[in-house]
């Protein structure tokens, strides 16, 4: 079992829709918690970043983080055509050890106008 | 600043060739990392250094695969010899660890490098 699961999709939604993207995980130690946004040919670039629990907000994109339920979440609201990319989630523990972040599978979006 | 800078963007070889791949760090940053990315399997993590010293290389998929960060500002993952099983996106990120009260682990990738072995 990996220890970051993430759907890769492609998930497919009209301009304007909200999106939910997703990842559970097994490790209980984690403590970081990041979104980063991958388009074509590019490098992943980071979207959101959290710590610990609880939610952060960003003009259209809001990070949730249930720890109890190992589960994060990325909304995306009123999506735009140039939201369509790869959103891959990662997460770390506390520094103090290591930089090492363990990065989901990705989810390919597309918003179609 | 310029951020993570790759070398080649691309690169075409045929099998059994050596292949070098070269990253340019962000000034400053104490870890680097080199990743592996394909359809089928992700993002990987193959090596990672903190101050030049090499810190965690279980991803390495075997004896073909190294990686050298001769100093600061410069870093080599080789591969000798290449098999078309290695075609994929290689990307080479780094961070600065913070000391602060709360730590960040933020990486900054670069571009990558593209890698067809045929």
């Amino acid at each position: 079992q990996k220890e970051v699961e993430q759907d890769p999709g492609p998930l497919s939604v009209p301009e304007g829709a909200i999106v939910s993207l997703n990842c559970t995980y097994s490790n209980s130690a984690f403590q970081y918690f990041m979104w980063y946004r991958q388009y074509s040919r590019k490098g992943p670039e980071l979207l959101m970043y959290t710590y610990s629990s609880g939610n952060k907000e960003d003009g259209r994109f809001t990070a949730q983080v249930d720890k109890s339920s190992k589960y994060i979440s990325l909304f995306i609201r009123d999506s735009q055509p140039s939201d369509s990319a790869t959103y891959l989630c990662a997460m770390s523990r506390p520094s103090g050890n290591t930089g090492k972040l363990i990065f989901g599978q990705g989810t390919t979006l597309q918003v179609k106008p | 600043d310029a951020g993570v800078i790759q070398s080649p963007r691309h690169e075409v070889t045929e099998m059994g060739q050596e292949v070098t791949l070269r990253c340019k760090p962000i000034s400053g940053h104490d870890y680097l990392f080199w990743y592996r990315q394909t359809m089928m399997r992700g993002l990987e993590l193959l090596i990672y250094f903190n101050n030049n010293v090499p810190i965690d290389d279980s991803g390495m998929p075997e004896d073909r695969f190294s990686a050298k960060m001769p100093n600061a500002s410069f870093s080599t993952l080789k591969i000798q010899p290449s098999e078309p099983r290695d075609s994929a996106v290689y990307f080479c990120a780094s961070s600065l660890r913070d000391r602060g009260r709360i730590a960040k682990n933020i990486q900054y990738f670069g571009a990558g490098t593209r890698l067809s072995v045929l």
